[in-house]
């Protein structure tokens, strides 16, 4: 079955660490997303890729940082200078960038920073 | 940031009853519309893209109204199953970082 996958599904961290969190997808799309959601906000874009060794920052990127070495693999890093990490953290595909067709979505990472 | 508004809710309907609610959009240049379905502490499903005609899957029906900014999501003949939060999604265009969320309506059908 093709789908986008996540790991781990949980997730804690003591303050100063790094975490990479993992996102994999067999759908064969170009574009990849990170969001994160906080209890009762919308989703906020972290990152985006179009294409293979190219993406972007999106409205929150400050504290994180991504690669795409890979068409199927964008993995988020969740730096020690990301002020506030506790989030649930969801990853995205889509079969382009222009953001015309739908998202599919993994089953997100909850990361606490204890 | 153009901004996408919807009621947070929660609405609360008797099972088998019609629910119908709304979410405004800022950018009159938006382009794409979509309603997702989101359970709790899971991720986000495509429910429908609303195209500017309207369009109906089932007992769900969305429109578009582009006069005065805002889509819509009907709801008929409500299951218990339905119990979610319905996030309003819109591009402006702008690619990815033209894609905006709203926050969500939550809806939960009581026996």
């Amino acid at each position: 079955d093709g789908g986008i996958t996540q790991s781990p599904k949980y997730l804690f961290r003591k303050e100063g660490q790094n975490v990479t969190l993992s996102c994999e997808q067999n759908l064969n799309h170009d574009a990849m997303y990170w969001y994160r959601q906080d209890p009762g906000q919308g989703l906020r874009l972290i990152y985006y890729s179009q294409i293979v060794n190219d993406f972007q920052k999106g409205d929150i990127a400050e504290g994180y940082s991504v690669s795409r070495e890979k068409k199927e693999s964008f993995p988020l890093t969740v730096t020690s200078a990301q002020k506030n990490p506790t989030a649930f953290y969801l990853c995205a595909s889509s079969i382009d960038q222009g953001g015309y067709n739908e998202q599919f979505f993994g089953p997100g990472t909850r990361l606490t920073v204890l | 940031r153009k901004e996408v508004e919807q009621d947070p809710g929660p609405f609360n309907v008797p099972e088998g009853a019609t629910v119908a609610f709304n979410c405004t959009y800022s950018n009159s240049a938006s382009q794409s519309f979509f309603w997702y379905r989101q359970d709790c502490r899971k991720e986000p499903k495509l429910l429908m893209s609303v195209y500017s005609s309207g369009n109906e899957d089932g007992r769900f029906t969305a429109q578009l109204n582009r006069a005065s900014q805002y889509i819509s999501l009907l709801i008929r003949d409500s299951k218990l199953s339905d119990s979610a939060t319905y996030l309003c999604v819109v591009n402006s265009g702008g690619g990815a970082d033209g894609l905006t969320f709203g926050k969500g309506t939550h809806l939960i059908i009581q026996p």
